[in-house]
């Protein structure tokens, strides 16, 4: 089974400030990986995927993830925040069994402060 | 290009009821994925259908039931509702429901159970 954990329910960064946000993932194979952003009263936007094809993923918004495998990491970063970068961010998993079924994370909120 | 069309946005029932949520993927896609959004759970995959059949199915009791349509719209009916049933219910529509192609949703329909 696949599960995913990201590290801190809050992160608070100031405006300008580096973000970063944590994705642990278990899965037995090579999963398909990617990160959504909910704003307020809204949907799920994709940011980013993660296709095998590199492992330094760039992404909507400035953001960028990069995939390690030894780690089995795929955390998000962002060099500058932007006030309207405050939303909550998930990171989830696909399996490559043939489904398109999504695992997420618990979500991360990021708070911008000015 | 359209994007997941969700109705209605808001809904307000009785315990006891049944209500049905209505899913537009965007034009081509053949996957429509259900899932369920709350506190405390986080997101919680509840079932895909990819033309007509369902795929996949999350852990959710029979209540919980859903449908495709030949022109790819599906609807999902929860019966004999439940306070628990409270949630913002999305929908997510992808090109080939499989491998890495990515789950696009909607804006979701936010139910509430009094």
């Amino acid at each position: 089974a696949q599960s995913v954990t990201q590290l801190g329910s809050h992160v608070s960064v100031s405006e300008g400030a580096l973000v970063l946000l944590r994705c642990n993932y278990s899965s037995s194979v090579p999963p398909y990986l990617f990160w959504y952003v909910q704003y307020p009263n809204q949907g799920l936007q994709l940011l980013l995927k993660y296709t095998s094809a590199a492992t330094l993923v760039k992404g909507i918004n400035g953001f960028e993830a990069e995939f390690k495998k030894s780690e089995t990491s795929f955390h998000l970063t962002k060099p500058s925040a932007h006030m309207s970068d405050a939303a909550e961010y998930f990171c989830a998993v696909m399996a490559n069994s043939g489904y398109s079924t999504l695992t997420f994370g618990k979500g991360t909120m990021l708070l911008v402060s000015p | 290009k359209a994007g997941v069309t969700q109705t209605p946005r808001y809904l307000i029932k009785t315990r006891g009821q049944q209500v049905t949520l209505s899913c537009s993927p965007i034009s081509g896609h053949r996957s429509v994925s259900w899932y369920q959004q709350t506190p405390g759970q986080g997101l919680q995959f509840l079932f895909e259908y990819f033309s007509e059949t369902q795929r996949n199915k999350g852990n959710f009791p029979g209540r919980f039931s859903g449908r495709q349509f030949s022109n790819s719209r599906s609807e999902m009916n929860v019966s004999t509702l439940e306070l628990g049933d409270s949630a913002l219910y999305l929908c997510a529509s992808s090109w080939r429901g499989k491998d890495n192609s990515p789950l696009h949703f909607g804006n979701g329909t936010r139910l509430t159970v009094t």
